[in-house]
């Protein structure tokens, strides 16, 4: 199993602020995705990179993928309350199906 | 169109019972994934469905666990003497053979 760790586990911000949260391999993935779970929710797609040193952005989310294809970054600019949630990320080694997740990390906005 | 729905939402149990939970996916899409997400941990891969075959059953935590698809489309994950440590939420996703998973909401399995 390729391992993904995700950085920091919990944050609580305040609204307005910018933060940056990580997922960090030891392992080389053909491509890596970014998906929030809110609360009863099942995840939800946010981005998908393929290509090393890949920057993506999504409105206030600008995605990062590692040169080595190993890491990954999300940074949020001006957080809302809206963007509360758990971040996970999944990289895909291959095999054209299989996602390993990290553990997430649980976001937490408030006004 | 509808996403993929899972039923029941919430199932609480007994120790030593079965339980059935279900998936149905998005039409038309042949891939079908179970996952498991215990508190505080990620997704935990269990089985993968192509079409009705699953070649992949790795992620089966023990023989207590099975799942099986029908037609294509609805999937049952079954689990047999149910164990305290089986509580997690269990979610299924859909893919139309690509690597992007659509999740369903999950259950929420209780097991007292």
């Amino acid at each position: 199993t390729q391992l993904l760790e995700q950085s920091p586990q919990f944050l609580s911000i305040q609204e307005g602020e910018n933060l940056t949260v990580y997922c960090n391999s030891s392992s080389v993935f053909s491509s890596l995705q970014w998906y929030r779970q809110e609360p009863g929710e099942g995840p939800v797609l946010l981005v998908t990179v393929v290509t090393g040193g890949e920057v993506k952005k999504l409105k206030r989310l600008t995605f990062q993928f590692g040169d080595a294809r190993k890491d990954s970054s999300l940074h949020i600019t001006a957080a809302q309350p809206g963007d509360t949630g758990l971040y996970l990320c999944a990289g895909e080694s291959g095999s054209g199906y299989a996602l390993n997740f990290g553990k997430g990390t649980s976001l937490l906005v408030t006004p | 169109g509808a996403g993929v729905s899972q039923s029941p939402s919430n199932k609480v149990t007994e120790k030593g019972k079965d339980v059935e939970l279900r998936c149905d996916p998005i039409s038309g899409h042949t891939a079908l994934y179970w996952y498991r997400q215990s508190l505080g941990q990620g997704l935990e891969f269990l089985i993968y469905f192509q079409g009705n075959s699953a070649p992949d059953k790795s992620g089966l935590p023990s023989d207590r666990f099975s799942a099986e698809r029908t037609g294509g489309s609805v999937s049952t994950l079954t689990i047999q003497r149910t164990q305290q440590e089986d509580s997690a939420v269990y979610l299924c996703a859909s893919s139309p053979s690509t690597v992007r998973q659509f999740f369903g909401p999950g259950t929420r399995l209780t097991v007292l």
